[in-house]
């Protein structure tokens, strides 16, 4: 089944303590993207990667980092979370970065 | 910088009756793409209906069809024979080629028997 998988689907961390995101995909997509959703401001994008060699940062950056070491992987890295870092985090992939993203089904992330 | 704005945050309907989501977006672009996903309680974001903007028909998916009108930037979402699983936030998205996806805010949707 073509999916993209995010994992964990909860986690409870406290500050300051590094966390990862992971995020693959099955469909062989070139483009794959972080976001945060947060009550009232919709998706926002974090990072963005058109392919293995081009990773961008979104609109909300700070505090993330990313890798994109292989096509299929996307983690989202937290070196030292904040409670402001608290969010619903959707990792998505497509095949060229302008037809329909494909979402993952979602990380809620509580940082106390 | 795009802006994708969704002016109403709620809506109700009765199930069985047709409902429209409004989206307006700002650009000086002539080739985009834009989007309606639904997220339903699960939290999953489901496309939708897509719409190229260089297509001038509208995009239709069953009973999910657009009201695109490029000249006034808007994209707004019909809802026909609403049904109880379409309650969800419904976002309207906005994207050039090769960018990031834009969201609007969101639209929660409730469907009432």
């Amino acid at each position: 089944e073509a999916q993209v998988t995010q994992n964990p689907r909860y986690l409870i961390t406290v500050t300051g303590k590094k966390l990862t995101v992971t995020c693959s995909q099955n469909m062989n997509h070139e483009y794959m993207s972080w976001y945060r959703q947060d009550p009232g401001l919709g998706l926002r994008q974090i990072y963005y990667s058109m392919n293995v060699e081009v990773t961008d940062k979104g609109d909300v950056p700070e505090g993330y980092k990313v890798s994109r070491k292989e096509k299929r992987n996307f983690p989202l890295i937290l070196e030292s979370p904040s409670p402001n870092q608290t969010s619903l985090y959707f990792c998505a992939s497509s095949p060229d970065g302008h037809v329909q993203l494909f979402f993952g089904s979602g990380t809620q992330l509580s940082v106390l | 910088a795009q802006t994708v704005t969704q002016s109403q945050p709620e809506m109700s309907v009765q199930e069985a009756e047709t409902v429209t989501l409004s989206c307006t977006y700002d650009t000086s672009e002539s080739n985009y793409y834009l989007f309606w996903y639904k997220q339903p309680p699960s939290r999953q974001m489901i496309l939708v209906i897509r719409q190229e903007a260089y297509k001038q028909q509208n995009a239709t998916e069953n009973r999910f069809s657009v009201n695109f009108q490029k000249a006034a930037k808007s994209f707004s979402l019909k809802i026909s024979d609403s049904q109880l699983g379409d309650t969800a936030m419904y976002f309207c998205a906005f994207m050039r080629r090769s960018e990031k996806l834009v969201f609007g805010k969101g639209t929660k949707l409730t469907v009432n028997p």
